[in-house]
């Protein structure tokens, strides 16, 4: 089964609010990634999880807090966003073994 | 620093009218390069994956190549369903778990 889940699909939030995205896998991945994509461009990487544990922080401001409560899942904590932080956030996962990313559907993230 | 640069930005084909992408790369030392198949609003759907010069991959209507310098994504008899922007990334063995992605090509096949 090669799939990434990731709820909610669409989120509005102002910018006072705090609010999660998640993301699963049951793929035994040990590898999760966080990603922004803004209109037509590619996906920007912003954390990387291995085995559990951040391995790489793509300098993204700490508005933004990952978190890997287990191997399976991965959440995203928002506060205080920008209106400039709108677009589709991605999850994805990988086999340390392997470095093909499967990538989930997305989060569609409007901040008012 | 590691660079992917797609070709063309656009591409507009009849159903039917077989074409190419192109992605070229520079890269320390090749890991792997990856093709995805991206849908608007959705997540990349994995495709390929090309790990040395002269492999090349077939699925359905796509077959992908590799050389040291570039990749091609052919694409044989297409069908509007292959309408998508179809991403192109690399791994460097100097880049840990980071993947660098071209811009995308989008795709229009008409009917």
């Amino acid at each position: 089964d090669t799939e990434v889940t990731q709820t909610p699909k669409h989120l509005v939030m102002g910018m006072t609010n705090k609010k999660s995205l998640k993301c699963e896998q049951h793929m035994g991945h040990r590898a999760m990634y966080w990603y922004k994509q803004k209109a037509k461009k590619p996906p920007e990487l912003m954390f990387v999880y291995s085995y559990e544990k951040l391995s790489i922080n793509e300098s993204v401001p700490s508005r933004f807090s990952p978190e890997c409560p287990n191997s399976s899942l991965l959440n995203l904590h928002l506060h205080a966003l920008q209106p400039e932080d709108s677009a589709l956030y991605l999850c994805a996962s990988s086999d340390r073994i392997s470095p093909e990313q499967y990538f989930g559907p997305g989060t569609r993230l409007t901040v008012t | 620093e590691d660079q992917v640069t797609q070709s063309p930005e656009a591409l507009r084909l009849q159903e039917g009218e077989s074409s190419s992408l192109n992605c070229s790369y520079t890269v320390s030392g090749l890991r792997g390069l990856f093709w995805y198949r991206q849908d608007p609003g959705k997540g990349p759907e994995f495709l390929f994956t090309l790990y040395s010069a002269g492999e090349e991959k077939e699925k359905e209507r796509l077959k992908a190549t590799l050389t040291k310098k570039e990749s091609f994504l052919h694409i044989t008899a297409p069908k509007p369903e292959d309408s998508a922007t179809y991403l192109c990334a690399v791994h460097a063995w100097t880049s840990g778990s980071r993947l660098t992605f071209g811009e995308g090509t989008q795709l229009t096949v008409n009917p």
